[in-house]
Parts: structure tokens; C-alpha cells; sequence
């Protein structure tokens, strides 16, 4: 069965500070694995993905995610952090790679920014 | 292009009732997910379909049912609504294996 762990539930960084958010997955072949963000009462944006290549990917709002098969991570990082990253942040895995399939999330890292 | 929408935004049911969430897919696509986000976890998949048929069905009672139509929106129908159905409900379309797209979601409440 494929499972997610994000073992920080909630993060507090000052802005301009870099962040990195943790995320394990298990997952019994190859995995599609995503990293997507929530604002409040807002649905869930995709921010990149990891299929196969490179093991360091870029997505969009200057977050970049890095592969590590050994380790079972995918941690996501943004080198400063802006005070509009604040939200809910989740990582996933799946086998579709549309990010929409029988995908399974973690429970989520909350992202507070310090002025 | 309006993207995925779903309707209503929010909805108060009583125990024992039934309930209908709609969803339009973004223009263009063919796929549609479902998923239940209650409160403080991540979303977990309901059912998946494509092309009117259903492709996947996560762990979910079968008082969970959900159908498409041929203009590709989407329904899930919740019956016997219990307490513990209360979550947002979530939508998201593709078109084939494409990035999926989610919509704002149905916060559903059962009193």
C-alpha cells in the first residue's frame, strides 16, 4: 500500500528565510510523486511534479523539490520565502501521472511566515 | 475558461439525509476525481472517472456513489449522511494523464 508522511505539521519561517518542507512516501514501484499548496477554503494548486529524469525538479512560485530513492523524500525547498507562501502544503504519491488518479496525500505542513 | 467549479460552496445537512455535489471540469477535459479532505488532514480519493465510466474507487462505503456525464461533469451522491461525512469535498478534471486541475470544493456540514 502506498502511504505519505509529513512529519513537520507546522512550520514557521521568517520572510526571506529558506524553507524546506519533509516528506516520505512508500510506495511499491516507481512513484509519481507531487507536491501541491492550499490556501484557506481554497482548493488544492499543483506546484511541481516528479516523474522520472532529473531528480531535482522546478515548479512554479520558485519552489524546486528534490528526489532521493534512497531516503524515500521528496523534500520541497524555496531558497526565501515571501510572506504569500503562507498556507497548507501537501505532498502525494501516485501511480496516475495526471496527479489526479487513486493519488494518497499526507496530512499537510502548515506554513506560518514571520514578518 | 472558468477551470473546475463546483457547486454548492457550502451545504448543511442533517444525519440520515442524502446529498448531491456537482461538478464542471475544466474546458476540455474527460477526467474527473473525487476526493474528501476533512478537517486538518489531507485529501483522500473517492472515485475517479473517465469517459462516463468508472476507472478507481478509493475506500469508501457504498453509500458513496458518483457518475458522469457525457458533457463530463460529475456528481457524488453522499446517502444516510453521517457526522463524520462532514469534510470538504474536492474536484479535480484532466484531460487524459495531463496535470489535473482542482476546483474550490463543497464544504459539507452534517448536524
Amino acid at each position: 500500500a502506498q502511504s505519505v508522511t509529513q512529519p513537520d505539521i507546522h512550520i514557521t519561517v521568517s520572510e526571506g528565510a529558506s524553507l524546506e518542507l519533509r516528506c516520505n512516501y512508500s510506495y511499491g514501484a516507481t512513484p509519481y510523486l507531487f507536491w501541491y499548496v492550499q490556501s484557506p477554503g481554497q482548493g488544492l494548486q499543483l506546484l511541481l511534479k516528479y516523474f522520472s529524469g532529473d531528480t531535482l525538479v522546478q515548479g512554479i512560485k520558485g519552489f524546486e523539490a528534490e528526489f532521493k530513492r534512497s531516503q524515500s523524500s521528496f523534500n520541497l525547498r524555496k531558497p526565501s520565502v515571501h510572506w504569500s507562501d503562507a498556507a497548507e502544503y501537501f505532498c502525494a504519491v501516485g501511480a496516475g501521472s495526471n496527479g489526479a488518479g487513486k493519488s494518497t496525500f499526507g496530512d499537510g505542513t502548515t506554513l506560518t511566515v514571520k514578518p | 475558461d472558468a477551470g473546475v467549479t463546483q457547486s454548492p460552496t457550502h451545504l448543511i445537512k442533517t444525519r440520515g439525509q442524502q446529498v448531491t455535489l456537482r461538478c464542471s471540469p475544466k474546458s476540455g477535459h474527460d477526467t474527473v476525481s473525487w476526493y474528501q479532505q476533512a478537517l486538518g488532514q489531507g485529501p483522500q480519493f473517492i472515485f475517479q472517472y473517465y469517459e462516463k465510466e468508472e476507472r478507481g474507487r478509493g475506500n469508501f462505503p457504498d453509500r458513496f456513489s458518483a457518475r458522469q456525464f457525457p458533457n463530463y461533469s460529475s456528481e457524488l451522491n453522499v446517502n444516510a449522511l453521517l457526522l463524520g461525512d462532514s469534510a470538504l469535498y474536492l474536484c479535480a478534471s484532466s484531460l487524459g494523464f495531463s496535470e489535473a486541475f482542482f476546483g474550490q470544493g463543497t464544504r459539507l456540514t452534517v448536524v
